[in-house]
């Protein structure tokens, strides 16, 4: 069965600063991982989406990486900026399009 | 990117009455749809896949008599929650895929749910 966790579970930094938020799966055979961002009482908004053909996907300051091999997956926030305060989930797509999450990062950036 | 939308937004309703939550794909057909559910600060909880067409596929642990769902179409989805008691007060979330939406999976606003 699919496990996904997220490290850490909270996170607070200052304005400006790049950050990493980590996701481990324990079964490699994911077809894509995911990154979702929630804001409180929301739905979820996608942000990256890898393929697990793929190793990396960019979209504006986010970075994603995946490496199968050691069930991890990383989101990269360059230079953070306090609109980017939510939970940050990351899921792994099982067969048939199935979701696993994690139990998220709740990312708050300080001005 | 494609849209999905759910109706109503937030819901209360008495203890053992019934309460419908809808999902459409507005602007993609999805062969596939899925509800999740969350509580307070937790992640999502995958309770059902749907195919347009056929019987919900129920994650272990959730009760399809309790939990109804009807894709009666590629941009539809329902999920009743029958004789709801205030332990199903969560957050419902439905997303969207498949069809031309192809591998990604697009999720609606959510529905909260307080049953008293």
């Amino acid at each position: 069965k699919q496990e996904v966790t997220q490290i850490p579970a909270a996170l607070s930094v200052p304005e400006g600063e790049n950050l990493v938020l980590n996701c481990s799966f324990t079964d490699s055979a994911i077809y894509n991982l995911q990154w979702f961002r929630q804001d409180p009482g929301k739905g979820l908004t996608s942000l990256l989406l890898i393929q697990s053909s793929q190793r990396e996907q960019t979209s504006g300051r986010l970075n994603a990486s995946l490496d199968k091999s050691s069930g991890r997956s990383t989101l990269y926030i360059a230079a953070s900026q306090p609109g980017d305060s939510a939970t940050y989930l990351c899921a792994g797509v099982q067969g048939a399009q199935k979701l696993v999450f994690g139990q998220g990062t709740r990312l708050t950036i300080n001005p | 990117g494609a849209v999905v939308s759910q109706h109503p937004s937030w819901v209360i309703c008495k203890s053992g009455t019934s309460v419908k939550i809808e999902c459409r794909s507005l602007d993609f057909q999805a062969t596939t749809m899925f509800w999740y559910r969350q509580f307070p600060k937790q992640s999502l909880m995958l309770m059902a896949t749907s195919n347009e067409g056929s019987k919900a596929t129920y994650e272990q642990g959730v009760e399809k008599d309790k939990f109804l769902i009807n894709h009666a179409s590629l941009t539809l989805s329902t999920l009743t929650v029958t004789s709801a008691h205030p332990e199903d007060s969560s957050f419902y979330i439905c997303s969207a895929g498949g069809g031309s939406a192809a591998y990604e999976q697009y999720f609606g606003p959510g529905t909260r749910l307080t049953v008293t």
